[in-house]
């Protein structure tokens, strides 16, 4: 399997601007999650789905901010207009489990800056 | 919000030692799983432990929770210059989602 891929890796774009990440889970993964990692917050959850449809979405920081989730394999985390305080690592994860608080399995991030 | 902390926030020791990092926690907790992350790269689980179990060996990992001081800690054994990274701890509550500490910074020196 090739693990969550995430597209892009980098994004550089200016204030303003849309920006649209991308991912695909692994295959037979009920749970996609979306986190954003910065040096001043760490690792913060955004939002996750549960076979598709979105869980909760209490970590999305404001309304620029949106999650979808069209199909089994794919979602987009678009973030419209963009700002420079939205520059960081944003990583997808998916996990197989229904347990609670099981393992969950890491792309390799998309390093966004904003201008 | 992040629910678990290590400590010490950075470590640096010479290959072959053992480094030592703790985890502590304010709520109670279903599981707590640990995580490593290379430089510019996604997080990979290394070792999950239940909260009814006590120690979990994984090949040179070893890690402990004791439930009744809310802590856990990660021992990794004989370090090798591919253990350099910052190392997570990340638990659960009643739901799906993890809460991650700041992490643990690790440099095995050659």
């Amino acid at each position: 399997d090739a693990g969550v891929i995430q597209s892009p890796r980098h994004e550089v774009t200016e204030m303003g601007q849309e920006v649209t990440l991308r991912c695909k889970p692994i295959s037979g993964h009920d749970y996609l999650f979306w986190y954003r990692q910065t040096m001043m917050r760490g690792l913060e959850l955004l939002i996750y789905f549960n076979n598709n449809v979105p869980i909760d979405d209490s970590g999305m920081p404001e309304d620029r901010f949106s999650a979808k989730m069209p199909n089994a394999s794919f979602s987009t985390l678009k973030i419209q207009p963009s700002e420079p305080r939205d520059s960081a690592v944003y990583f997808c994860a998916s996990s197989p489990s229904a347990t609670v608080g099981d393992t969950q399995y890491f792309g390799p991030g998309t390093r966004l800056t904003v201008l | 919000s992040q629910q678990g902390e290590e400590d010490p926030q950075a470590l640096s020791i010479q290959e072959g030692e053992n480094a030592t990092m703790n985890c502590s926690y304010k709520t109670s907790i279903n599981n707590l799983q640990w995580y490593r992350q290379n430089s510019g790269r996604g997080l990979v689980h290394l070792i999950l432990i239940r909260s009814n179990e006590r120690e979990k060996h994984s090949g040179r990992l070893r890690v402990t929770l004791d439930t009744s001081k809310k802590s856990s800690s990660l021992l990794i054994t004989a370090s090798r210059a591919a253990d350099t990274a910052s190392y997570f701890c990340a638990t659960d509550s009643n739901d799906y989602k993890l809460s991650f500490g700041a992490g643990t910074t690790v440099t095995v020196r050659a």
